[in-house]
Formats: C-alpha cells, sequence, structure tokens
C-alpha cells in the first residue's frame, strides 16, 4: 500500500518567514508533485519531478521553489511567505512503470501565513 | 497547454438518486482520464479512470463515459448514499506525461 506523508498537518507562519514543506513517499516512485488546493480553483500544479535532482515548473511557481535530494523526499520551499499563500498543500507521486498514472496523495498541509 | 472545465461546482441530490458530474478537455493529444473523490478532511483518491481506447468503463456503482469527437468525459454515480458525498475531480493528461490537469472540482452532497 503507498504511503505519502507530509511533514505537517497544520503550519501558522509570519509574513516574511521561510517554510519548509516536506513529502516524503515509500514506494519508489520517480515522479513526485506540490500541488496547493484552494476553494473553487481545484488543484493547482505548483512544480513536479521526475528525478532526483530533476524539477520542472508547474502552472503557478512563482513564490515557491523546491529540492530533490533523495528519490523519496520532495521539498516545498516557500522563500518569503506571504499571506496570498495561505492555502491547503498537497504532495503527490506516481510512477511510470507498467500502464498505472493514478497520483498518490499525501493528507495535506494546511498553511496560514498571518 | 490543456484546460480541463468541470460542471457543476456543485450538486445535491436526494439519497438513491443518480448523479452526473461532467468535464470537458481542450487538448485532443489527452488519452488518459482519471477521477479523484476526496473526502471531508481526507486526500484525494483515484475511485475510477478510462484510456481514450474505451468508451465507457464501470465498477459496481460508478461508470465513466468518454466522448472523444467532443471532447467530453462524464462520472455517472448511480443509488447514491450519503457516503457519497465528497468532493470530485476530473483530470486529463497526455500518455507518457503523467501530468495531469485537474477540474475545479464538484462538491457532491447527499442527503439521507
Amino acid at each position: 500500500d503507498v504511503k505519502v506523508t507530509q511533514s505537517s498537518r497544520y503550519l501558522v507562519k509570519r509574513t516574511g518567514e521561510k517554510v519548509f514543506l516536506e513529502c516524503v513517499q515509500d514506494m519508489d516512485h520517480e515522479n513526485m508533485f506540490w500541488y496547493r488546493q484552494d476553494p473553487g480553483l481545484g488543484l493547482r500544479l505548483i512544480y513536479f519531478s521526475y528525478d532526483v535532482k530533476m524539477k520542472e515548473k508547474g502552472d503557478i511557481p512563482e513564490g515557491y521553489s523546491v529540492s530533490r535530494e533523495k528519490k523519496e523526499r520532495f521539498s516545498l520551499i516557500l522563500e518569503s511567505a506571504s499571506t496570498n499563500q495561505t492555502s491547503m498543500y498537497l504532495c503527490a507521486s506516481s510512477s511510470p512503470a507498467g500502464s498505472s498514472e493514478t497520483q498518490y496523495f499525501g493528507p495535506g498541509t494546511r498553511l496560514l501565513v498571518l | 497547454g490543456e484546460n480541463v472545465e468541470q460542471h457543476p461546482s456543485t450538486l445535491s441530490v436526494q439519497e438513491g438518486d443518480s448523479a452526473v458530474i461532467k468535464c470537458t478537455y481542450s487538448d485532443s493529444a489527452s488519452n488518459y482520464f482519471p477521477w479523484y473523490k476526496q473526502e471531508l478532511g481526507k486526500r484525494p483518491q483515484l475511485i475510477i479512470d478510462i484510456r481514450s481506447n474505451v468508451g465507457e468503463k464501470k465498477d459496481q456503482r460508478i461508470a465513466v463515459t468518454l466522448n472523444k469527437t467532443a471532447k467530453h468525459f462524464s462520472l455517472h454515480i448511480t443509488e447514491t448514499q450519503p457516503e457519497d458525498s465528497a468532493v470530485y475531480f476530473c483530470a486529463a493528461s497526455k500518455g507518457g506525461s503523467y501530468i495531469p490537469t485537474f477540474g475545479r472540482g464538484t462538491s457532491l452532497i447527499v442527503h439521507p
């Protein structure tokens, strides 16, 4: 059973702080993703990674960066948090092996920036 | 890039009724169409998917239909139950990209 975990369920930060959100998957998946979920806007892709040290911008990368130093771990970094980054952040992983394109999501981190 | 539109944004039904959620996509190269269910406070989970070489797929009370010509696909839930209440997301992706574009979600409410 695929397990995707995120470092925090809830996080409160101040404007201007540097914020790290971490995601770990235990299924040796090559692909990892960071999404932002806001009411009425669905799931919007921030960044994704096909492999270690690889990263690609998604639809809304501004204000974010990522790091993937190990295959199982994908970190989302807010260099200087702003109030408009208050949101639910979801990590996901998938594997190109076989024909499955299923995304496995983490439980989410609800971030509040004051 | 791909654009996926999903309707309705909210759907309220009585227990036992059927529910239909519709999505349209813009990129004719898209060939994989998953549906995810997100219960309140939980993570999205895949409930059913369909590929472009198939017109319909069924799994117990849920089914998905695909019309490639019109570029739309739909989720059908029959005999709805209160536990079907959730937000449902459709998505579309091109084969090999593994990067889905999601619709904005439909909040389904099933009244007992």
